[in-house]
């Protein structure tokens, strides 16, 4: 089967940096995505890799390893406004994304 | 009309009846797609389509119809609501249904209830 596993939740502090990881099994890869969701919105596109390394977009960062099945996003200065749930997904091999069931992130004072 | 509306934001459906959930893009994508989103679960998609006048079942199509007469208009239609139908749906699009960067917009949802 595939699957998509992302820590349920996660706590940091303002100002701080952050780190949320995904492993996937998929049957193919053809790219992962990762979205914010804040309560009650929907989701909408922060970064995609497709290929093995790091893609930086200002305070976000997200990093892929092929052969590990792995991606992290990484969030620097943290914001009270980054207070969301981060989705993890995996384009397979019929071009249809699988995905993970979120990461909420709880940003304290 | 900016990106994907849907209509109704919300509705409470006695179970038994019908229900269309409507969805329109103006981005010109070919590709739409339709998930609900359960509490603990990742988004699953329900039905898909790659371009107007084609569609497809993704994980869960079961009590779900869609057509794409169109490339604006992409509504899902419940035949017979059941309570396990009770989710929040989100219809989004993408520039085509292949790989690259190629993200998929999101509508703003539709909170369906089904008692």
């Amino acid at each position: 089967g595939q699957n998509i596993d992302q820590p349920t939740e996660m706590t940091a502090t303002e100002g701080a940096i952050v780190q949320i990881n995904c492993t996937y099994q998929t049957s193919g890869f053809n790219g992962l995505f990762w979205y914010q969701q804040h309560a009650g919105e929907a989701p909408t596109f922060l970064s995609y890799n497709v290929l093995d390394g790091l893609e930086e977009k200002g305070r976000f960062s997200s990093f892929l390893s092929r052969s590990k099945g792995y991606s992290y996003l990484l969030l620097k200065e943290l914001q009270m406004k980054d207070s969301a749930s981060y989705l993890c997904a995996v384009r397979d091999s019929n071009y249809q994304l699988i995905w993970g069931a979120g990461t909420k992130l709880i940003i304290k004072p | 009309i900016a990106g994907i509306t849907q209509a109704p934001t919300s509705q409470i459906l006695a179970a038994g009846r019908r229900m269309t959930l409507r969805c329109t893009q103006d981005m010109r994508h070919n590709a739409m797609y339709w998930y609900r989103q359960d509490l603990g679960l990742g988004l699953r998609l329900i039905h898909y389509s790659n371009t107007a006048g084609t569609t497809g079942k993704g994980e869960v199509p079961d009590g779900y119809s869609v057509s794409r007469a169109n490339t604006d208009d992409f509504p899902l239609t419940l035949a017979s609501a059941v309570p396990s139908q009770t989710s929040v749906y989100f219809c989004a699009s993408s520039e085509s249904s292949g790989g690259g960067y190629n993200e998929q917009f999101f509508g703003p949802g539709t909170r369906l209830t089904v008692l």
